[in-house]
């Protein structure tokens, strides 16, 4: 059965640093998306992307987070100087035109 | 501000039982509705979709829409321990994203 998948599974850096996540979607899929959750929280949408552009963005997606796809496959989160509060669980979902979300494992990042 | 309530639990039912999970919301003019599980430290895993009023069966899984009432809810039939989780509820509320309850916690007991 087709799955997402992410890598890393945990990213350690520190407080300042640039890091790159990574996701591989559902092949087939058309629309592309980001969340996070904080330990103990609900799970934040943070960016939604289709056709190669970003299609809905959250207030939490500010200036430092930018996405891509560089080629047919992986879909990235770049965070350019990371905060101690961008530490949380990110996930990578995607869906196809039937809207149902299937996310991957996830990526636990700490920032220090 | 778009909100998803759910009582957060920990819900308790005994092996073979029915559990009921509920959600409601706030934006009438959600279109789509998610039920996902989340076993700890993992990620959500979607379990029922349901876009009409009504119920939709899967399984021991019954989702059921009331839209007029902003109210969606997960019944599990002969609950099994390996059911012992966090039911997220999620509602598209508009163009693709999906915001969250914070989930019920069911424990189900051998």
């Amino acid at each position: 059965e087709p799955e997402v998948t992410q890598t890393p599974s945990h990213q350690v850096t520190q407080m300042g640093q640039e890091v790159i996540l990574r996701c591989v979607p559902i092949s087939n899929h058309l629309y592309f998306y980001w969340y996070r959750q904080i330990l103990g929280q609900k799970v934040e949408f943070l960016v939604s992307f289709y056709n190669n552009e970003i299609s809905e963005k959250s207030e939490i997606f500010d200036d430092q987070f930018s996405v891509e796809r560089p080629d047919g496959s992986n879909f990235t989160l770049k965070i350019r100087s990371t905060k101690l509060e961008d530490s949380a669980m990110y996930f990578c979902a995607s869906a196809d035109r039937d809207h149902e979300q299937y996310f991957g494992p996830g990526t636990r990042l700490t920032v220090t | 501000q778009k909100e998803v309530e759910q009582n957060s639990g920990p819900l308790s039912v005994p092996e073979g039982a029915i559990a009921s999970l509920n959600c409601t919301y706030s934006d009438r003019g959600s279109q789509s509705f998610f039920w996902y599980r989340q076993y700890s430290g993992k990620s959500p895993e979607l379990i029922m979709s349901i876009y009409s009023n009504g119920d939709k069966e899967d399984g021991r899984f019954t989702a059921q829409l009331n839209k007029a009432s902003q109210y969606v809810s997960l019944l599990i039939r002969d609950s099994q321990p390996s059911d012992s989780a966090t039911y997220l509820c999620a509602v598209n509320t508009g163009f693709q994203k999906l915001v969250f309850g914070t989930g019920t916690r069911l424990l189900v007991s051998p």
